[in-house]
């Protein structure tokens, strides 16, 4: 069965300091993979995807994920954290021509000023 | 830029009232989800729609019921509110897998209450 990790229920980093979500993924085939924010109160807002080629995949706002096929991973990182990153993030996979999303419970991001 | 609305941002109903949440999206997506959000337990399926008047279930349907008669609108309808539905109720588009930019696109939410 295909499914989406998020080991961290919530992450705490320094204002300053660089940050890490991390998403592990299972899927048969091929995966797409795709991190997702959501700020309070508000829908989620698409950040960046990995569909094929260059594993280092850069985003909107500065993030950037690096996929690991042999680690079957696809971690969210930022060099810099800023306040304004306090958000849930959300990792989410699909194999092949699925059109349903396969998504993880999500990881509370809090930055420390 | 993609813009999927919702019809309301809060709702208040009873318990037992018939409730419509509307969605449209401007993209002309081929797909359409509704989700429903509670806190620990991320986000789940209710329904989605691949094409109009084509719907599918997703993971939790009980209780719920969809409609998709134009391309761009997709409506769920909790036919007998109860507390239990009391959530915050997301709805998303995407183009067809395959084509390039078919990530989700989600509208603001609609954060439901049943008393």
């Amino acid at each position: 069965a295909q499914s989406v990790a998020q080991p961290e229920d919530q992450v705490n980093v320094a204002e300053g300091n660089p940050l890490t979500v991390k998403c592990t993924y299972s899927v048969s085939g091929n995966p797409y993979l795709f991190w997702y924010v959501q700020y309070p109160n508000r829908g989620l807002q698409f950040l960046l995807k990995y569909i094929t080629g260059d594993n280092l995949v850069k985003g909107s706002y500065g993030f950037e994920a690096e996929f690991n096929k042999s680690q079957t991973s696809f971690h969210l990182k930022k060099p810099s954290a800023l306040v304004s990153d306090s958000a849930l993030y959300f990792c989410a996979t699909n194999a092949g021509n699925n059109r349903k999303l396969i998504w993880g419970l999500g990881t509370s991001l809090g930055v420390n000023p | 830029d993609v813009k999927v609305t919702q019809s309301s941002r809060y709702l208040v109903k009873r318990t037992g009232e018939k409730v419509f949440l509307e969605c449209v999206q401007d993209m002309d997506h081929e797909n359409m989800f509704w989700y429903r959000q509670d806190p620990g337990l991320g986000l789940r399926l209710i329904y989605f729609s691949y094409d109009v008047k084509m719907k599918e279930k997703g993971d939790i349907p009980e209780g719920y019921s969809v409609s998709r008669e134009k391309k761009e609108r997709f409506s769920l309808i909790l036919e007998s509110a109860s507390t239990n539905q009391t959530s915050m109720y997301l709805c998303a588009s995407s183009s067809t897998p395959g084509t390039v930019g078919y990530e989700q696109y989600f509208g603001p939410g609609t954060r439901l209450t049943v008393t």
